[in-house]
């Protein structure tokens, strides 16, 4: 099982860059890597995803190290509106199946 | 441009009771899934379906029965509905699973089970 470990929470000041690191070490060779994130009351949404190296879009970038037994999400200066919780997935869970384990995320408060 | 949409988004029943959470999407995706989220505990599927008549059970399947007549519609039953199970439900759809695809997610059901 590609079981994932992230920090708690995190605090961090508007302007900042952020890095939320999540570990992952017996990930499978098919898998991918997946980023969400969700404000409170609200579902999670999707915000980057990566299966080696450096992916970058509009609001993240998420670089993969070659041994891919870890990841990290970078939010380049925060704002107030990037509190949320982080989940970092690696999956899907099995072969076969779209089962995916967002476990209980990386809490960020961005403070001003 | 409704998306996916989820109903009652607030619900309260009693211990014993039946209750259907239902969840509507307009995109035609295959893949639709529900969650649950509790303190503490993040979200946990409760059950996915890949496509109409097709379901597979998740991490949390207990107490829950899950149906697809239609490809946009994926509703949650709690056939005897007990206090484990306030929480509150997500419902989410992806396109196709091919290729590793994002999931979308409805606004949410907060149910509590008296």
């Amino acid at each position: 099982l590609a079981k994932t470990t992230q920090p708690i929470s995190m605090d961090s000041y508007e302007g900042q860059e952020v890095n939320i690191t999540c570990s992952h070490n017996n990930i499978a060779t098919n898998d991918y890597i997946t980023w969400y994130q969700q404000f409170p009351s609200q579902g999670p949404r999707f915000i980057i995803q990566g299966y080696k190296t450096k992916v970058t879009n509009e609001v993240a970038s998420l670089f993969i190290p070659a041994d891919r037994k870890s990841s990290t999400l970078s939010l380049p200066r925060v704002s107030l509106s990037d509190t949320a919780v982080y989940y970092c997935l690696v999956g899907p869970e099995a072969s076969g199946t779209y089962k995916y384990i967002f476990g209980t995320g990386t809490r960020l408060k961005v403070l001003a | 441009d409704a998306g996916i949409t989820q109903s009652p988004r607030y619900k309260i029943t009693e211990t014993g009771r039946q209750v259907t959470l239902m969840c509507h999407q307009t995109w035609s995706h295959s893949y639709m899934f529900w969650y649950r989220q509790d303190l503490g505990h993040g979200l946990r599927l409760i059950y996915y379906s890949a496509a109409a008549d097709i379901t597979d059970k998740g991490e949390v399947p207990d107490g829950y029965v899950v149906s697809r007549s239609k490809t946009e519609n994926f509703p949650l039953t709690l056939e005897s509905a007990t206090r484990s199970q306030t929480s509150v439900y997500f419902c989410a759809s992806s396109e196709s699973m091919g290729k590793i695809e994002t999931q979308y997610f409805g606004p949410g059901t907060r149910l509590l089970v008296l």
